[in-house]
């Protein structure tokens, strides 16, 4: 199993170009997420997907949407980039059920808006 | 204001020893509390999960204890490796979908 796969690992936008972040888990979980990471914070949550046709906002949702394209897929999309948008973006999965469960997080895509 | 904060924020100790590291969270509801392991250049992975009634929960060489009373949690490493040099991160879980992440405690294991 690959677990938690993202594509691109870096990226170099300017300001107002576009792009999509994409997110794959093989693991049958039904919910995933989308984190920024930034020097010096902890982890935010920018959109959740609690199951296959759900989509929910988190802490800093703006500038930024999601599409849970199945079950298996969650990609990010940032439709006019902005320089404080330069971060480490991570995307997690989990199996929520009756228990508390990890998540389990991709390897990041590191995005720098000029 | 729901929080996490960590300490010390870096950590430096020789190879084979112990050490601890703390977290204190003002969050409420309380749902669990996770700690996170996350290496440079890579996504965390997690250690443990500590609901409301768990005090103590073990993963080899990682202990985690929970005061839940006091909001605080530790993480002791014992016997340290060089391979422990990463960032340890507690994550205090407030819903199933909505966690809110500790900025880390920095930890470099010398030869």
């Amino acid at each position: 199993n690959a677990g938690v796969t993202q594509t691109p690992k870096f990226q170099v936008l300017k300001t107002g170009q576009s792009m999509t972040l994409q997110c794959a888990q093989d693991m049958n979980h039904n919910s995933m997420y989308w984190y920024r990471q930034d020097p010096g914070m902890g982890l935010r949550l920018i959109y959740y997907s609690a199951s296959e046709g759900t989509t929910d906002k988190g802490e800093v949702p703006n500038g930024y949407n999601v599409s849970r394209l199945n079950k298996r897929e969650f990609s990010l999309r940032l439709e006019s980039a902005a320089p404080s948008q330069t971060s480490v973006y991570f995307c997690a999965s989990s199996l929520n059920r009756d228990r508390p469960a990890p998540q389990y997080f991709g390897p990041g895509t590191r995005l720098l808006v000029l | 204001k729901n929080q996490v904060e960590q300490s010390p924020q870096s950590l430096i100790i020789l190879e084979g020893k112990n050490c601890t590291l703390q977290c204190n969270y003002t969050v409420s509801p309380f749902s669990n509390l996770r700690w996170y392991k996350q290496d440079t250049g890579r996504g965390p992975v997690s250690l443990t999960i500590m609901t409301f009634s768990e005090n103590t929960k073990s993963n080899g060489r990682y202990t985690a204890t929970l005061d839940a009373d006091t909001k605080q949690s530790s993480l002791h490493i014992t016997a340290s490796q060089l391979s422990d040099s990463a960032s340890y991160i507690c994550v205090v879980s407030a819903s199933s979908y909505k966690l809110i992440f500790g900025s880390g405690t920095r930890l470099l294991v010398r030869p």
